[in-house]
């Protein structure tokens, strides 16, 4: 059981917009800053969001990020093949003073 | 280029060791925070250890007492000593500043 909660899965056709959440509480979703990870089969992680809503070098516009209350939620629009991939959100914790992850989100582009 | 290198992964019996390093290039390592991270595909991603610049460290419960993190700035080197390994700490490790991540390597806790 993570500490933080996603759906499993997500799905959408290619173009369309998708949004993915991250629920956690207020000592960490509510306090800190959250990072989300794309994870291509067979790959390690790669950071396509940190401190909430900043875009790493190379990670195009197409991916977004908005946190509200204890929860967070990453976009992608214009949906495309290449980005059918599992997502993880990550913050740090305050009261477990450590760093927490979802369980995950496999995204399916149809 | 950014690179982090992992290796020492293995098969290792209940109770055993076995330490891990992380060779990084391409940027400035004494100036990240550096982390270790695991994934299996019972737990999925979870935090081992973390290492501030100052060598300040932090380690979930689930570790606390049983891995050590260290680093080596003038090699450019991150450590995990595995003591007391247990099967459910068989697992893909990372090397990762979250900005960049190493490849992984397996390690497996088995008789």
């Amino acid at each position: 059981q993570s500490v933080l909660t996603q759906p499993p899965s997500a799905s959408g056709a290619p173009g369309q917009r998708v949004t993915i959440s991250c629920s956690g509480s207020s000592s960490n979703v509510g306090s800190k800053t959250v990072n989300w990870f794309q994870q291509l089969p067979g790959t390690a992680p790669k950071l396509v969001i940190y401190n909430n809503n900043q875009r790493p070098s190379g990670v195009p516009d197409r991916f977004s990020s908005s946190k509200s209350g204890t929860s967070a939620s990453l976009a992608i629009s214009g949906l495309q093949s290449e980005d059918e991939a599992d997502y993880y959100c990550a913050a740090w914790d305050d009261s477990l003073k450590g760093w927490v992850f979802g369980g995950g989100t496999k995204l399916t582009v149809l | 280029e950014v690179q982090l290198v992992e290796s020492g992964g293995g098969l290792v019996q209940p109770g055993g060791s076995l330490r891990l390093s992380c060779a990084a290039s391409g940027f400035t390592f004494s100036s990240h925070d550096m982390h270790w991270v695991r994934q299996s595909t019972l737990r999925g991603l979870e935090w081992v250890s973390a290492i501030g610049t100052g060598g300040d460290t932090y380690y979930p419960s689930s570790v606390k007492g049983r891995f050590t993190v260290s680093r080596e700035n003038a090699r450019s080197s991150l450590y995990l000593q595995m003591n007391s390994l247990r099967a459910e700490d068989t697992a893909v490790y990372y090397c990762t500043n979250y900005f960049w991540w190493g490849q992984g390597t397996l390690v497996t806790v088995s008789s």
